[in-house]
This record gives structure tokens, sequence and C-alpha cells, in this order.
């Protein structure tokens, strides 16, 4: 299967810093790329979409200026948590498809383990 | 009524077992299904997918998709204690490019 990379796996910053994950897919060329957050024992919680080379699609609820997404190239796409609180300590999620459409398989990166003191 | 729905379980089958998963969802149009697993503190990760109605088998895993009845299940067979994990149904609604994602049925195989 195809395979996504993550990085940095786990990170510990201070509150009002800003953290950046990156998301690669390594063997195959990512038109979309998905975020997801998941807090302990509970689901998958989307919270945006990217196509390379256009603005993100955020979900409702989700903070478009807190939570910046470039996804400059077919295969990267970043995600930047700025001024981070505690309250964003999360596993933080990434993935990504071949196609905008059809029958598209996503494959997860590995996770960043995020905590904000 | 939520998109795509699991029962959270936890199911709890004993070694050897079959282990039964099911997910129903509420787009009819829906044509992509998937199935992946997540062990606690990891990502998810792709077990199957199944786009046709019937069953579709790899290895110890077999996918049922029933488009007609709106549910799609998976079952494990000769369960091992290392199938212990959450499994996620995914679905494709039609014309879209967001996986809807169901909550997760966690499932525990006893030694």
């Amino acid at each position: 299967g195809a395979v996504v990379s993550q990085h940095p796996s786990r990170v510990i910053c201070k509150s009002g810093t800003s953290v950046k994950i990156e998301c690669r897919s390594l063997d195959f060329q990512a038109t979309t790329m998905f975020w997801y957050r998941q807090f302990p024992k509970q689901s998958l919680m989307l919270m945006a979409t990217s196509n390379e080379g256009s603005k993100a699609t955020y979900e409702q609820g989700v903070e478009k200026d807190k939570f910046l997404i470039n996804h400059a190239s077919l295969t990267l796409s970043t995600l930047t948590v700025t001024s981070a609180h505690p309250e964003d300590s999360s596993f933080y999620i990434c993935s990504a498809s071949l196609g905008s459409g059809g029958e598209d398989t996503q494959y997860f990166g590995p996770g960043t383990r995020l905590t904000v003191l | 009524q939520k998109e795509v729905e699991q029962n959270s379980g936890p199911l709890s089958v004993p070694e050897g077992a079959i282990a039964s998963l099911n997910c129903t969802y509420s787009d009819r149009g829906s044509q992509s299904f998937f199935w992946y697993r997540q062990y606690s503190g990891k990502s998810p990760e792709l077990i199957m997918f199944i786009y046709s109605n019937g069953d579709k088998e790899d290895g110890r895993f077999t996918a049922q998709l029933n488009k007609a009845s709106q549910y799609v299940s998976l079952l494990i067979r000769d369960s091992q204690p290392s199938d212990s994990a959450t499994y996620l149904c995914a679905v494709r609604p039609t014309g879209g490019f967001k996986t809807i994602f169901g909550a997760g049925t966690r499932l525990f195989v006893k030694a």
C-alpha cells in the first residue's frame, strides 16, 4: 500500500508557541490530503481537506486562522498550530489519497502527538 | 441520524473465534466502503476496501457489503489477541471526496 509519513511524531511545546507538522506521501502523488484530530478514546475528527495548490476547506468549528494548512506540492502538506494552548493537545493525523473522487482510498500517516504545557 | 453508525462495543470474543463487526450507512448511493484498524495510540491502517455487493476475502478478513440494506460488515476468522483494536468503518458518499468515518467498534480477543 501507499506510504504516508508525518514529522514530528511527538512534540511538546510551551503555551503560545506555534508548531508545524509535516505530512508527506512517499511513493505516490496525493491530490488530496486530510487532517484529523483525535482526543483520547474519541473518534477521528476531520479538521480540513486540502488540495494541492488551493486553499484548504475547513470543517465547521475549526478555526482556519489557528490551524494553518499549506498543500504546496503533490507530496507535502503542512499543518501549523498557531499560538498553541493546552486545549490543543491532541493526536493529529494526516491522510492522503490519490485523487479527488471515485474509489480512492485514504492512507494515514503515523500521527503526531502534540502536548502543550 | 449519523451518516455511518457502528456499535461502540466493546466486542469480546475468545481466541480462535469469528469476530463480526457491523456498520450501517445513510447515503444509499455510496459507492466505496473501507475498514480500518486502529491500535491504541496509533493511527488507522487500512484493512480492506469493497465496492461491490457480496463478499471480499483477504486472508482471515472478509468484508461483506449489502447495498440494499445499507450495511457493511467485517468478519475476522481465527481471531488472535493481536486483533484487539478499534475497527473503523468508512464510507465515501455519492459524488463526494471526503470519506465519512464511523466512531469505531472496540474488539477484545481473549487468549
